[in-house]
């Protein structure tokens, strides 16, 4: 079965800074769609960006964008002017073509500091 | 568009009571849908997931149980709950093969004392 390891249980930035959260997958796939979903304190799981991983463009949505390293099969996600609204816990998830499972790394917790 | 809801939105159950948890999907047909649990300040633990009615496939041996009775109903059971059972269960749906991103409802929270 497919990891996806997320290394930094919990992050911090100042409001209006720049974070990366990091993750790592193991797959023996060539395509594939990776995904970052946000959970607020409310426990909602949010879509924040995905990644089709035969595209080579990084994907971008608004202060969200990644950085996708499909021969490292690492898919960073940067914030930028990050808001107190960004504080949550960061789930990186991965899902192949053909596979009906999704799997979930194990989140990374980040605080907004005013 | 496409909704997800669950009900309830939080449960509180004695040990050994029995359990159902309901999950529906508007707004598409034969999805993919799938049952999580998640412990506080945990990750997300993949319960059953089902590609079709009745198609049910168990990633956890456990006392829960998951039934698909209609296109886009998805039932979550348990005969006698455990202390362990507590925890946020969240419901999610995506499209089949081909389909990408997964959508999930607002969840519930079960608490058994």
């Amino acid at each position: 079965a497919q990891t996806v390891t997320q290394s930094q249980p919990e992050m911090s930035v100042q409001e209006a800074e720049t974070v990366t959260l990091s993750c790592t997958y193991d797959t023996s796939e060539s395509d594939y769609y990776l995904f970052w979903y946000k959970q607020p304190p409310s426990r909602q799981m949010i879509l924040v960006i995905r990644q089709e991983a035969y595209k080579q463009q990084n994907a971008t949505e608004n202060r969200f964008s990644v950085n996708f390293q499909k021969a490292a099969k690492s898919f960073s996600l940067k914030i930028s002017d990050s808001q107190l609204g960004d504080a949550a816990m960061y789930f990186c998830a991965y899902r192949s073509l053909t596979g009906n499972q999704f799997y979930f790394g194990t989140g990374t917790s980040l605080t907004v500091i005013p | 568009s496409q909704t997800i809801h669950q009900w309830p939105a939080t449960l509180v159950q004695p040990v050994g009571s029995p359990l159902s948890l309901e999950c529906t999907v508007e707004g598409t047909s034969n999805p993919n849908l799938y049952w999580y649990r998640q412990a506080a300040g945990r990750g997300l633990q993949l319960l059953f997931y089902s590609v079709g009615i009745g198609q049910i496939s168990s990633e956890v041996p456990q006392n829960l149980s998951a039934s698909r009775p209609q296109d886009r109903q998805f039932i979550l059971s348990s005969k006698k709950l455990l202390l362990s059972d507590s925890g946020f269960y969240l419901c999610a749906w995506s499209l089949g093969a081909g389909g990408d991103t997964q959508y999930f409802g607002p969840g519930t929270r079960l608490t058994v004392l």
